[in-house]
């Protein structure tokens, strides 16, 4: 059974870089692809962007300049970073498998912007 | 791709039947996901490809639609039903969901 765990802050300050890991536990990295999506205060879920076990990515074109997505397949880890962070980022984090559909889900991390 | 459920919100009781429609912008296809989300936790895959159920998802489960429709139906509501669900369209970059519909 593939389990994921996110990892990361949870504080981040306005202008600096969000960085979150997620540990791929059980089952096969290469296997599919990864997603990240966040879920902010009002409940909306948002698809941040995806990865491949290539590398490739995939972003939403909303947040794309501030994207960087990658995978370390030896330690099984995917990692994202945001740049230039705002409140409006303020969200709960989730990694996902994402194949016919997303799931197993991870638990979400919760980042919150703030000075 | 914008998806819009209705209705956003709707109060039931246990052995109702429910409906939830998720509507897309554009034709999607079969290409329409169902999720369901309990309070303080991640959302969980209900059905893919529009109708096929997820593995270990209950029979009362059932998904219809194509192209820019999709229905999803409780048959039987169950207390551990009551939850927010969501539906997102995998047609497309960006990926989108719907804004959920609240079932209470």
């Amino acid at each position: 059974q593939v389990q994921l765990r996110e990892s990361g802050p949870g504080l981040v300050r306005p202008s600096e870089t969000l960085s979150l890991t997620c540990t791929v536990f059980g089952g096969f990295i290469t296997s599919s692809h990864w997603s990240w999506v966040r879920q902010s205060a009002d409940k909306r879920l948002e698809w941040i962007g995806r990865i491949d076990a290539s590398g490739i990515t995939n972003y939403n074109p909303s947040l794309k300049s501030r994207l960087r997505m990658s995978v370390d397949l030896s330690k099984k880890v995917l990692s994202l970073e945001m740049t230039s962070v705002t409140a409006a980022d303020t969200a709960v984090y989730y990694c996902v498998r994402d194949d016919t559909g997303f799931g197993p889900w991870g638990q979400g991390t919760l980042v919150t912007v703030s000075s | 791709i914008q998806l819009t459920q209705s209705p956003s919100s709707l109060s039931a009781s246990v052995g109702d039947r429910v409906t939830i429609t998720c509507r897309a912008s554009q034709d999607i296809s079969h290409y329409l996901v169902w999720y369901q989300q309990k309070p303080g936790k991640a959302p969980e895959l209900l059905i893919y490809a529009a109708s096929t159920l997820h593995s270990g998802v209950p029979s009362r489960f059932s998904g219809s639609g194509f192209g820019t429709d999709f229905t999803l139906t409780i048959t039987s509501l169950q207390p551990e039903d009551f939850a927010i669900y969501y539906c997102q369209q995998l047609n497309s970059y960006p990926l989108t969901f719907g804004p959920g519909t609240i079932v209470d």
